[in-house]
């Protein structure tokens, strides 16, 4: 089955500046790349996701780059701010999703 | 996006009784349905895949007989946790995948809380 790792576990960044988190996979048959913040107790809230026949999406703050030659696929969230605090997860598969094991980002004021 | 509900949105229960969860489709119709499970501060974990009128398929390690899925219409899947132990407390979250697109985005429910005594 589908292996994702996630890196790192947490992250502290001054508000302003940029977060990045990166994932790998392990299967070649995937082709459906998400990624989720999740708060406390909810649900958790796709905020931008990217298919294996793109190699970059851009959405304001949010991108993802894909590399499916690698396996490894990134969020970066640029001009962070007090809200941006969540733990934000990616995934990975086809029908079915992996999940990483989450990223805890704080944003400092 | 699909509306997605769970009922009820948190449980507490003794050990060794049983719980329902209720998941719904609001305004989609739903031939698959995902069970997730996530422990507190720990990722989600597919427990199942619930498919309408049929049995569900159950993740490498996940009991069938513990967790028993019923998937009798196409907007509604129960999960219901037989026998449960302390152990089991966790949050049980469902999602419904978009089979109207190629893109497999899911839509989760709110999630259950349950918490076994």
């Amino acid at each position: 089955g589908e292996n994702v790792e996630q890196h790192p576990s947490t992250l502290s960044v001054q508000e302003g500046d940029s977060a990045v988190i990166k994932c790998t996979y392990s299967d070649s048959a995937s082709n459906y790349f998400p990624w989720y913040k999740q708060e406390l107790g909810k649900r958790p809230q796709l905020i931008i996701d990217i298919r294996s026949n793109v190699g970059e999406k851009k959405d304001q703050r949010i991108a993802v780059t894909l590399n499916k030659t690698a396996k490894h696929f990134s969020l970066h969230i640029t001009e962070t701010q007090p809200e941006d605090s969540a733990v934000y997860f990616c995934a990975a598969g086809d029908y079915k999703l992996s999940f990483g094991a989450g990223t805890t980002v704080t944003v400092r004021a | 996006g699909a509306v997605v509900s769970q009922h009820p949105s948190w449980v507490i229960c003794k050990s060794g009784t049983s719980v329902k969860i209720e998941c719904r489709s609001l305004d989609f119709q739903a031939t698959t349905m995902f069970w997730y499970r996530q422990f507190p501060k720990q990722s989600l974990m597919l427990m199942a895949t619930s498919n309408e009128g049929s049995k569900a398929t159950y993740e490498q390690g996940v009991e069938k007989d513990k967790f028993l899925i019923n998937h009798a219409s196409l907007t509604l899947s129960t999960l219901t946790v037989t026998s449960a132990h302390p152990e089991d407390s966790s949050f049980y979250i469902c999602s419904v995948p978009n089979d109207l697109s190629s893109y497999n985005e899911q839509f989760f429910g709110p999630g259950t809380r349950l918490t076994v005594l």
